[in-house]
């Protein structure tokens, strides 16, 4: 069965510190991965996604995930964080069908 | 776009009363997803519909739950009797295709709360 591990449950950094959020996920097949962020009181939206090719994907906002297939990993990362992406981060997978299966989300506070 | 419509934005109800929460997907969209979102439980996919029609409802909780697709710009999930522990933000999506990968856009949900 599909399943999504968010190792870090909550992270606070200072601004300008680096990011890196991990996702492992257990799946046998071809995947799809994506990572989607909840801004406090907004609803969730896209951050990036991997469907195929270059394993380095890059989003919005300054953010990018690499797809490590070896360790099963996708992990975002985000060299200088601002106080604007304190969030909530939930990484997500899919596989031969169209439905998602969701990491339990990493909040994320960055401290000005 | 308007995007993914949900109503009400939040609903608080007696435990015991009947509670339906309405989704209007993006026109075109010919997917649409039911997620309930807790802090126990994190992000759960309740059900998906393509083209109107359920897919996968293995992640409704049990018989009170029920949802229905009438056509491709209107769903709703009911529940009847609700509980306390229903309580938890619903959240709706849609996605152009039923294609694996394809973008999910959600909408901004609803807060329910059963006392």
């Amino acid at each position: 069965a599909q399943s999504v591990s968010q190792h870090n449950h909550h992270v606070i950094l200072s601004e300008a510190a680096s990011l890196e959020l991990g996702c492992n996920y257990s799946y046998g097949g071809t995947v799809n991965l994506f990572w989607y962020v909840q801004y406090p009181g907004q609803h969730l939206q896209l951050l990036l996604k991997y469907f195929s090719g270059d394993p380095l994907v890059k989003g919005i906002k300054g953010f990018e995930a690499e797809f490590i297939k070896s360790k099963f990993s996708f992990n975002l990362r985000k060299p200088s964080v601002q106080w604007s992406d304190t969030a909530e981060y939930f990484c997500a997978v899919g596989g031969a069908t169209n439905k998602l299966i969701f990491g339990t989300g990493t909040l994320l506070a960055v401290q000005p | 776009d308007a995007g993914v419509i949900q109503s009400p934005r939040h609903e608080v109800t007696e435990m015991g009363q009947e509670v339906t929460l309405r989704c209007k997907p993006i026109s075109g969209h010919n997917s649409l997803f039911w997620y309930r979102q807790t802090m126990m439980r994190g992000l759960e996919l309740l059900i998906y519909f393509n083209n109107n029609v359920p897919i996968d409802d293995s992640g409704m909780p049990e018989d009170r739950f029920s949802a229905k697709m009438p056509n491709a710009s209107f769903s709703t999930l009911k529940i009847q009797p609700s509980e306390p522990r229903d309580s938890a933000v619903y959240f709706c999506a849609s996605s152009l295709s039923d294609r694996p990968g394809d973008t999910q856009y959600f909408g901004p949900g609803t807060r329910l709360t059963v006392l």
